[in-house]
C-alpha cells in the first residue's frame, strides 16, 4: 500500500512551534483532501484539520484553529501542518491522511462547507515531543 | 458531535463473529443520502487504516468479512470472522461536521 512520506521526529520546548511535512502523490494534490489526525500516548484519535490543495481551502477542529495552520505547496506535492504555542499535551503522534472530500453550498447567502471523509492513504507519523 | 462506541472492550476467539456500535449524538445522514460515517483500525504499533466509508462502503483491499450498516445516529461494524490480523483499535468518525473519532474498541483475540 503507498504512503504518505512524512517527516522526521521532533523534540520541542514550550511555547515553541513545529511543522511537519507530508509529501503525497501528484495525484492526491489534484484530486483529494489531506487531513492531519494525531495520537497522544495512549489515547485516541483527533482530526485537527485539512486542506484541499486544489482549492487552496482549509478547515479547523475548532479547539485547535488559533494554534494551526494547514498549508499546501502544490509545486513540491507537500502539505504542512504548524502548531504554535506549544504545550506538553501537544505531545503526540501526527499523521497526515488524503481522501475525499464532499463540497457543497447551502443557506440563502450561498454558504460553502467540506466534508472531510474516507481517509485511505496514511502517513507513517511524525513523533512530536513537547519538553 | 458526539461518538459513543461499545463495547470498549472486545474479546473474541478466531472464528467467530464480532460487532461493534457507534452512536453518534446528531443524525450522519446528509440530504445527498450518504451517511458521514467512517471505520478505522489502527493494528499495533501501525497507522490508521480505512475499513468502511460512508456507513456501509468497504475500502479497497478490505477483505469482505468486514462490513458496515446503519443510517443516522446508529451505525454497527462487523466482522464476520475474527481472524488474529484483526486485533487492534477499532475507531469510527463523524464527517459530517468538523471530523471527530469515538473512544475506540479495543479488539482482542480470546
Amino acid at each position: 500500500q503507498v504512503h504518505l512520506a512524512q517527516s522526521g521526529a521532533e523534540v520541542k520546548k514550550p511555547g515553541s512551534s513545529v511543522k511537519v511535512s507530508c509529501r503525497a502523490p501528484g495525484g492526491t494534490f489534484d484530486r483529494d483532501a489531506i487531513s492531519w489526525v494525531r495520537q497522544a500516548p495512549g489515547q485516541g484519535l483527533e482530526w485537527m484539520g485539512g486542506i484541499i490543495p486544489a482549492l487552496g481551502t482549509a478547515k479547523y477542529a475548532q479547539k485547535l484553529q488559533n494554534r494551526v495552520t494547514i498549508t499546501a505547496d502544490a509545486s513540491t506535492y507537500t502539505a504542512f501542518l504548524e502548531v504554535s504555542s506549544l504545550r506538553s499535551d501537544d505531545t503526540a503522534m501526527y499523521y497526515c491522511a488524503t481522501g475525499p472530500y464532499y463540497d457543497f453550498w447551502y443557506g440563502e447567502h450561498a454558504s460553502r462547507d467540506f466534508y472531510f471523509y474516507g481517509m485511505d492513504v496514511w502517513g507513517q507519523g511524525t513523533s512530536v515531543i513537547v519538553s | 458531535i458526539v461518538m459513543t462506541q461499545s463495547p470498549l472492550s472486545l474479546p473474541v476467539s478466531p472464528g467467530e463473529p464480532a460487532s461493534i456500535s457507534c452512536r453518534s449524538t446528531q443524525s450522519l445522514l446528509h440530504s445527498n443520502g450518504y451517511n458521514y460515517l467512517d471505520w478505522y483500525l489502527q493494528k499495533p504499533g501501525q497507522s490508521p487504516q480505512l475499513l468502511i466509508y460512508l456507513g456501509s462502503n468497504r475500502a479497497s483491499g478490505v477483505p469482505d468479512r468486514f462490513s458496515g450498516s446503519g443510517s443516522g445516529t446508529d451505525f454497527t461494524l462487523k466482522i464476520s470472522r475474527v481472524e488474529t490480523e484483526d486485533v487492534g483499535l477499532y475507531y469510527c468518525m463523524q464527517a459530517l461536521q468538523t471530523p471527530n473519532f469515538g473512544q475506540g474498541t479495543r479488539l482482542e483475540i480470546k
